[in-house]
């Protein structure tokens, strides 16, 4: 069964704090993508990359970064987080070509 | 601009009716779709996907319809479980190699038993 685990379910932060959220897949995929989701807004991609220390900016990059430094984990990083960052992050892998993502579980992240 | 837009929030079937989630998209460069089901405070799962070269793809009880002209895809639900009560989103793939998702708003599907 393929895995994608992502460290937190829940996660509660104070306004200005650095938040890692991890992700780690088993599947040798090299496409990792990082989304949030919000209500009427659907699955909005924040980064994603499609090799190691590879990254390319998604729809909605500001506020946040990301590190690739090993095929298997894909760390999303909020380098200062705000209240507007409360929601539903989730992380996906997919190999390349025509074929479907895998999701994790989710952080539901709040910041307060 | 969102590329892939489902513009019905909601449904609500009867249990053994079909149900039929909408989707429609901009992008003509799309040529692979998907409709994944989420379930709350649960990661999407993948349903069922169709390639730009077919107009229909079925999986037991799930179909997909594409229309390309119409940049238009539909997913019919025969029957209607109280279980597949969910949110559903649809997909679309741009590019190959670097192969880059792109997602509706979701639509929440309510069967009602």
């Amino acid at each position: 069964d393929v895995k994608v685990t992502q460290s937190s379910r829940y996660l509660v932060k104070r306004t200005g704090e650095k938040v890692f959220l991890e992700c780690v897949q088993d599947m040798d995929h090299e496409n990792m993508f990082w989304y949030r989701q919000d209500p009427g807004l659907g699955l909005r991609l924040i980064y994603f990359s499609y090799d190691v220390k590879m990254k390319e900016k998604g729809d909605i990059p500001e506020g946040y970064s990301v590190s690739r430094e090993k095929k298997e984990r894909f760390s999303l990083i909020l380098e200062s987080a705000s209240t507007n960052q409360t929601s539903m992050y989730l992380c996906a892998s997919s190999n390349r070509g025509r074929t479907e993502a895998f999701f994790g579980q989710g952080t539901r992240l709040t910041v307060v | 601009d969102q590329q892939v837009k489902q513009n019905s929030p909601s449904l609500s079937v009867q249990e053994g009716r079909i149900s039929i989630l909408n989707c429609d998209y901009t992008n003509s460069m799309f040529d692979y779709f998907l409709w994944y089901k989420k379930y709350p405070a649960e990661g999407p799962t993948f349903l069922i996907s169709i390639s730009s070269i077919k107009d229909k793809n079925e999986d037991g009880r799930f179909t997909v319809f594409l229309n390309k002209s119409a940049k238009h895809l539909s997913l019919h639900i025969v029957p209607s479980q109280p279980g597949d009560s969910a949110v559903y989103f649809c997909a679309a793939i741009e590019g190959y190699n670097f192969n880059k998702f792109y997602f509706g708003s979701g639509t929440k599907l309510n069967v009602k038993p």
